[in-house]
């Protein structure tokens, strides 16, 4: 079965330190990968995605993750945290049966 | 460029009455939209895809009754929450596929919209 996994359901860093929230998936196929971002509210913004190619995405605020196929996993990190970082983490895998499936999500919380 | 809006963001409904929220692409023409449920602190759960021009495609365990989709155009699509309860009291998230960019298969999402049932 699809299904993604976010191990982490809340982390705190300080600001500037570095950052790594795990998302591993389980899937049929090379799937197409996603992060998203959830203010407090709000919808969700694309960070980065991964279909094809290298596998180190770079996205947009200074994120990147890596697509790891041997460890069905699909990292994101940051090489320095700030404050406005705070919020809802999403990894998404799709489109499959059309359909994206999402994992649970990883608060992150930043200490000043 | 890919933006999706809702409208209302935030709405507030007695017991019994319908609630009509709006999805619209935009930037972009959408033949897919699709109607996310979101609980307090929890993920995203998928309620329907919405395909413009033809019925919607609900989740099992979704009443395609009490929740009505209509995607009319290629830019926007509504959810209809019919003789609300409190328990449909939740935030609800559209998003959309460009259609000019389906080889991405990237879904851009709505801001939500907030609905209260008193």
């Amino acid at each position: 079965a699809q299904s993604v996994t976010q191990p982490d359901i809340h982390i705190t860093v300080s600001e500037g330190a570095s950052l790594e929230l795990r998302c591993n998936y389980s899937y049929g196929a090379t799937p197409y990968l996603f992060w998203y971002v959830q203010s407090p509210g709000q919808g969700l913004q694309l960070l980065l995605k991964y279909f094809s190619g290298d596998t180190l995405v770079q996205g947009i605020k200074g994120f990147e993750a890596e697509f790891k196929r041997s460890q069905s996993s699909f990292n994101l990190r940051k090489p320095s945290v700030h404050w406005s970082d705070a919020a809802e983490y999403f990894c998404a895998v799709g489109p499959g049966t059309y359909k994206y499936i999402f994992g649970t999500g990883t608060r992150l919380k930043v200490l000043a | 460029g890919a933006v999706v809006s809702q409208h209302p963001s935030r709405v507030i409904c007695k017991s019994g009455t319908s609630v009509k929220i709006e999805c619209r692409s935009l930037d972009f023409q959408a033949t897919t939209m699709f109607w996310y449920r979101q609980f307090p602190k929890q993920s995203l759960m998928l309620m329907a895809t919405s395909n413009e021009g033809s019925k919607a495609t609900y989740e099992q365990g979704v009443e395609k009754d009490k929740f009505l989709i209509n995607h009319a155009s290629l830019t926007l699509s509504t959810l209809t929450v019919t003789s609300a309860h409190p328990e449909d009291s939740s935030f609800y998230i559209c998003s959309a596929r460009d259609l000019d960019r389906a080889s991405t298969d990237t879904q851009y999402f709505g801001p939500g919209t907030r609905l209260t049932v008193l």
